[in-house]
């Protein structure tokens, strides 16, 4: 069974810090994606990362997949209240449809 | 465009009752999904269908769920008899294609089951 692990599971901080979330499996994936899920709400995609050592900005959010295709990272600068979330990896393996998803990483940013 | 619909939005009901959700994906959209989503966890793949016919159901625990996508476009998800351990949201999605990776899945905003 391929596992998405994401750490850290909780995060609080303040305003204006920077974080950094981690996903990391032992399977390689063909592609990886980060959503984040409001309460309430279903996920809503982020980005997509498809080739190992890929980085991607998305406004204050950068996302890395890893040169071998087995983690990535989601690093957000200048947090704030908005950014507020559970926030989700989901890899695709290669030959198969579907996405598994990580364990998830709750996010909250005080004002 | 419209998005994935669902409902209800919350259900309440006590063990060993039934329960069924509704998902309506987006139009055009041939690949649908349901998700379990415990509190604080993840989602896990329940079912995916491509228009009505099943890819993957190896995670539905068929004892006790079904679920069914008539002409491809609407589906159902059924719980009978429902556990406790079945209380979670219960999420809908759906995807042009199989495989559908760089436009990701659209979701809708789940059914919240609570079994009592």
């Amino acid at each position: 069974t391929q596992l998405l692990e994401q750490s850290p599971q909780f995060l609080s901080i303040q305003e204006g810090e920077n974080l950094t979330v981690y996903c990391n499996s032992s399977s390689v994936f063909s592609s990886l994606q980060w959503y984040r899920q409001e309460p309430g709400e279903g996920p809503v995609l982020l980005v997509t990362v498809v080739t190992g050592g890929e980085v991607k900005k998305l406004k204050r959010l950068t996302f890395q997949f890893g040169d071998a295709r087995k983690d990535s990272s989601l690093h957000i600068t200048a947090a704030q209240p908005g950014d507020t979330g559970l926030y989700l990896c989901a890899g695709l393996s290669s030959g198969t449809y579907k996405y598994i998803f990580g364990t998830g990483t709750r996010l909250k940013v005080l004002a | 465009e419209a998005g994935v619909a669902q409902s209800p939005r919350y259900k309440i009901i006590e063990k060993r009752q039934s329960v069924a959700f509704w998902c309506n994906p987006i139009s055009g959209h041939a690949t649908l999904y349901w998700y379990q989503q415990i509190l604080g966890q993840g989602p896990k793949l329940l079912i995916q269908f491509q228009n009505n016919g099943v890819v993957d159901d190896s995670q539905l625990p068929k004892d006790r769920f079904s679920a069914e996508r008539l002409k491809g476009v609407d589906s159902t998800l059924k719980i009978q008899p429902a556990k406790l351990e079945d209380s979670a949201v219960y999420l809908c999605a759906s995807s042009l294609e199989l495989g559908q990776g760089a436009h990701g899945y659209t979701f809708g905003s789940g059914t919240r089951l609570t079994v009592v």
